[in-house]
Order: structure tokens, then sequence, then C-alpha cells
């Protein structure tokens, strides 16, 4: 079966680290590019950044860029998100996601088709 | 940037109703929009991608489809697990970036 399993939740102090991690199992890591999305609390979903652990090639959203790091181990098959200092306002559900692709006439289709569950993240003194 | 609009921001219906949302993108994405479906308290699912195609193992009374920058999805018959939030999704196809809608909240009346 394919499946992503996040880390468990965490209450983190602001200005503090964190490195939240996506288990990957059923198919071959090393083939699928990763995203991450956040949700705030009572908002929509919003892409932060993907990565493709065959070669670490990563690509974030403006937004986020800067302000988290997205890794992948694929000798554990694991993909982390990580910030160096958090704030209140990074208080929100992270998920991760596979990307999914099929071939087209003349281009591949990608599409989010395998997420974990989520890891919430409070930030709160 | 592209932008998507999505509506309506929320609906209620009846079981059994057929229930229409709707997706414009700002310019051309050809086929690069899915359609994802999130109950609450729970991670979203994969509905339709290549703006028409139905993701094995999801009920036929969802569908979708494109007229140019608009997009429609649609349940036919409306049940009560249908309840939920969708987002319709767009990417550019170098995977450069990827665009939620806003979300559609989807009641029973």
């Amino acid at each position: 079966e394919v499946q992503l399993v996040q880390s468990g939740a965490e209450v983190i102090k602001p200005g503090d680290s964190l490195r939240i991690s996506c288990k990957a199992s059923g198919y071959i890591f090393t083939s699928y590019w990763i995203v991450w999305v956040r949700q705030m609390p009572g908002k929509g979903l919003e892409w932060m950044g993907i990565i493709y652990p065959g070669d670490s090639d990563t690509r974030y959203n403006p937004s986020f860029e800067g302000q988290v790091t997205i890794s992948a181990d694929k000798s554990i098959r694991t993909s982390y998100l990580q910030w160096n200092s958090l704030k209140a306002s990074d208080t929100a559900m992270y998920y991760c996601a596979r990307l999914g692709e099929t071939s087209g006439s003349y281009y591949f289709y990608y599409y989010m088709d395998v997420w974990g569950k989520g890891t919430t993240v409070t930030v709160s003194s | 940037d592209i932008q998507m609009t999505q509506s309506p921001s929320s609906l209620s219906a009846s079981v059994g109703d057929r229930v229409t949302i709707t997706c414009q993108a700002s310019q051309d994405i050809s086929n690069y929009l899915n359609w994802y479906q999130q109950k609450p308290g729970e991670a979203p699912k994969l509905l339709i991608y290549d703006a028409s195609n139905l993701e094995t193992g999801v009920p036929s009374r969802f569908s979708a489809s494109r007229s140019g920058t608009d997009f429609t999805f649609t349940i036919n018959s409306l049940q009560p697990e249908d309840v939920a939030t969708y987002y319709c999704q767009q990417y550019d196809n170098f995977l450069r970036g990827f665009t939620f809608g806003p979300g559609t909240k989807v009641d029973i009346k």
C-alpha cells in the first residue's frame, strides 16, 4: 500500500527551530516529487514547495522561500520540512503529498494522489 | 502569476441534488487542473485529475469538465458523505508553481 506517514503534533515556542517528517512506503521514493502544503486554521490550502528525492531538486513557493527548508533522505525514504525560527503565524496543519503523474499526448500531467494525515504545529509561548 | 477564482464559496443542497462548482483561471492552463475533496478533520483527497479524469475508486457521481479557462466540477445526486470542502488546483507544467482555489464548502440542506 502506498502511504505517507507524518510525524506527530508539535507545540513549540516562538523562536524555536523545528523539523517535521514525512516517511514514504509502498512505492519508489526516488521517482516521485513530494509536495508540502500548509493549511492555517479555518483556511484553505497553500503550496509551500516540492522536492524530487532522486536528485534533491527543490522548488519553493516564493511566499515561503527563505522561511522554510525542504529536504529528503532517500536512504530512509523520508522528506522533511524545517524551520529555524518559528513564529506564531506558523501555527497550522502541514501536509505532505506525493505528486503522481500520467503521460499525456504531449505533456505529463501531475496531481497530488497520496496524502499524509498531516502534522499540527502550534507555536505559542 | 495565474489566479484561480472558485465559486460559490459555499452552498447548501438537498440529498439527491445536482451540485456544480466552477473554477476560472486567469489565463490558459490547458488541462492542468485537479479537484480535491477535504472532509472536516481529514487530509485532502484527489477526485479528478487532468481536468476531467476520475481518480480510481472515486464514485461516478463525481465528474468535471473544461471549457477554455473555465472548469466545472459536478456532483450528481449529492450524498450525505459528500459534505466537505472542494478545491480546484492548477499547476505550471514545468512544476514551478501550484495554486489552489479558495475552496467551496458543501453542506446538506
